[in-house]
């Protein structure tokens, strides 16, 4: 039964770049969530898709969009990065019904020079 | 204020001494709280999850909930050196938006 699988594993970007993070669900989950963890910091939620639609969204600038494909896979993109971007991207999946219980993926490390 | 606080630590015990990881949260809509485990360089893992108010226990874990205070906390009995890690504590008003602390970091020393 594969997990949580995020690619790519480290990135390293410009600021003002843009970036595209992908993100595959667990075998029967068709919930995805993506959060940002800071060094020291605990997870912050982004967002959330369901359904190919954005669900819930956390306090985040319009430069983050998401994207939830029909097999339930995720990109997360970041328009105009900052230096303030660095951070680990970590995506985590659900059941719907049961988004109590979530399964977080390897996570993204992205550095913006 | 953040919607959850924890004392960043570290929180040191000794082997098979019990630690004891605190939480506290501000929204009074929290429905479901849940404890996470992350090793270093590693993503976190969900280790107890709790929803009414008392004691849920799950083998050397138990969680304890105080809606009226508005506290979390988690008990590890017999601390082992693998318990060694962050341990974050998430709330959620509707289970599609969660809010993590910043984690308190517990070294277990043999």
């Amino acid at each position: 039964d594969a997990g949580v699988t995020q690619s790519p594993t480290h990135l390293i970007k410009t600021r003002g770049q843009q970036v595209t993070l992908r993100c595959s669900p667990k075998s029967g989950h068709d919930t995805v969530s993506w959060y940002q963890q800071a060094l020291g910091q605990g997870p912050q939620f982004i967002f959330q898709y369901y359904e190919e639609e954005e669900r819930q969204r956390g306090n985040f600038p319009d430069r983050f969009s998401g994207h939830q494909f029909p097999n339930y896979s995720s990109e997360l993109n970041v328009n105009a990065l900052l230096l303030g971007d660095s951070a680990l991207y970590l995506c985590a999946s659900s059941k719907a019904g049961r988004t109590d219980t979530q399964y977080f993926g390897p996570g993204t490390r992205l550095t913006v020079l | 204020q953040k919607e959850v606080e924890q004392n960043s630590g570290p929180l040191s015990v000794p082997e098979g001494a019990i630690a004891s990881l605190n939480c506290t949260y501000s929204d009074r809509g929290s429905q479901s709280f849940f404890w996470y485990r992350q090793y270093s360089g590693k993503s976190p893992e969900l280790i107890m999850s709790i929803y009414s108010n008392g004691d849920k226990e799950d083998g050397r874990f138990t969680a304890q909930l105080n809606k009226a205070s508005q506290y979390v906390s988690l008990l590890i009995r017999d601390s082992q050196p693998s318990d060694s890690a962050t341990y974050l504590c998430a709330v959620t008003p509707n289970f599609n938006k969660f809010y993590f602390g910043s984690g308190t970091k517990l070294n277990v020393k043999p």
